[in-house]
């Protein structure tokens, strides 16, 4: 079975300040790796994924993530970080060939301060 | 291009009640997913239509919830009769493949459940 820990709930910081937003999972086969972003009255939009290839993966808005085999992590990063970041954050697995098939984690509520 | 809409926004009921979340994917998606967020918990998985057809319905709680897509176009989940525990919001999903794992989100469906 597949889980997703957000080891993060609340994560405030500094306009300009960097953010790091950490994601762990768990899975005895091999998975695939989302991130994706709430903001305020909107639907969830994927920001960034990982099916193979680099583990530095780029996404929107500046945001990257890093995939991490052997710690079984895949965090979200972002050097400088603006008041239009605030969102939640959701990082989730899938695997196979069923990728609509998403484990979430609980989330991870950023706030970014002026 | 429409985004992924579902009606109504928010629902009030009383246990014993019925309620009827409407969700009408992008055009073209044949792909229509349900998942669920119980308050403080992590997103979770319903089930997954590819046009008119359950593929996957392994993460529907019971037998109380019925999910239809008449048509393959929008998308019905009635709660009958609704619990405490049914509390929660209900997002809908489409995309047009279902092996990239990127999904389109509506703004989801708060139910709350008295």
């Amino acid at each position: 079975a597949q889980s997703v820990t957000q080891l993060d709930s609340q994560v405030p910081v500094f306009e300009e300040a960097p953010v790091e937003l950490r994601c762990n999972y768990s899975s005895s086969v091999s998975v695939y790796l989302f991130w994706y972003v709430q903001y305020p009255n909107q639907g969830l939009q994927l920001l960034l994924k990982y099916l193979s290839g680099s583990t530095l993966v780029k996404g929107i808005n500046g945001f990257e993530a890093e995939f991490n085999k052997s710690q079984t992590s895949f965090h979200l990063r972002k050097p400088s970080v603006h008041i239009s970041d605030t969102a939640e954050y959701f990082c989730a697995v899938g695997r196979g060939s069923t990728l609509g098939r998403l484990y979430f984690g609980r989330g991870t509520q950023l706030t970014v301060w002026p | 291009e429409a985004g992924v809409t579902q009606f109504p926004s928010h629902s009030v009921i009383e246990k014993g009640q019925t309620v009827t979340l409407r969700c009408d994917p992008i055009s073209g998606h044949d792909n229509l997913y349900w998942y669920r967020r119980v308050m403080g918990k992590e997103i979770k998985f319903l089930l997954h239509f590819v046009k008119e057809s359950k593929q996957d319905e392994s993460g529907m709680p019971n037998n109380r919830f019925l999910a239809e897509r008449t048509g393959g176009t929008y998308s019905t989940l009635k709660v009958q009769p609704a619990e405490l525990e049914d509390s929660g919001v209900y997002f809908c999903a489409s995309s047009r493949d279902s092996n990239t794992g990127e999904l389109f989100f509506g703004e989801g469906s708060r139910l709350t459940v008295l």
